[in-house]
């Protein structure tokens, strides 16, 4: 079975610009959420989605958005990219919204900026 | 602030010793406690996780222990081998509220285990 698929695995942008990170649940998974890794800490909670609806969002500026397709993928765009930016983007999917128990994540995207 | 704190830092092991991460949350809400293993490169798997209903919880070499009055919970790796050296993450979450499902992560623990 496939797991959690993220792309792209890595991508360098320039301080100013947008990224689109796209991630893929597992397959019958209907919650996609997603979560900041800056170097050297743990993964912070960015957005939760279930049902194509934003059911969640931590603390973080207006610069993040996310969305869920029909087919239950996920995009994460950031836009006006600063160099804080630059971490690994965790996708995490689950079958039921709010089921910390069945999150599973994928390899992640590491995002550069510069 | 920092939901979860996660001690120590880094851990240096010998092949064969008992590892032993330590975590301490506020949010009495948190009702369920898993720990994750990251590789370089790869994202968190789920390791063992606990509900607060019971004080330990074995898996193998991996042991969760759980004080609730606390609010304290480690893992223990028993018979640490090479293959563990990894970063360990605890993490806490709640089945309730507004926050229902968020994952709260500790700021990670560097494992490694010399042969």
């Amino acid at each position: 079975d496939a797991g959690v698929t993220q792309s792209p695995t890595h991508l360098i942008k320039t301080r100013g610009q947008q990224v689109t990170l796209r991630c893929s649940p597992i397959s019958g998974h209907k919650s996609v959420s997603w979560y900041q890794q800056v170097l050297g800490q743990g993964p912070q909670f960015i957005f939760q989605y279930y049902e194509k609806e934003e059911r969640g969002r931590g603390n973080f500026p207006d610069r993040f958005s996310a969305r869920q397709f029909p087919n239950y993928s996920s995009e994460l765009n950031v836009n006006a990219l600063l160099l804080g930016d630059s971490a690994l983007y965790l996708c995490a999917s689950s079958s039921i919204w709010g089921a910390a128990t069945e999150a599973f994540f994928g390899q992640g995207t590491r995002l550069t900026v510069v | 602030q920092q939901q979860v704190k996660q001690s120590p830092q880094s851990l240096i092991v010998q092949k064969g010793g008992i590892s032993i991460i330590n975590c301490a949350y506020e949010n009495t809400a948190f009702d369920y406690f898993p720990w994750y293993q990251q590789f370089p490169g790869k994202g968190p798997a789920l390791l063992i996780a606990i509900r607060p209903d019971v004080s330990e919880k074995k898996e193998g070499r991996f042991t969760i222990s759980f004080n609730k009055s606390a609010k304290q919970f480690s893992l223990h790796i028993m018979d640490s081998q090479p293959g563990d050296s990894a970063t360990y993450f605890c993490a806490a979450s709640s089945d309730r509220g507004s926050t229902l499902g968020r994952l709260y992560f500790g700021r990670g623990t560097q494992l490694t285990v010399w042969p």
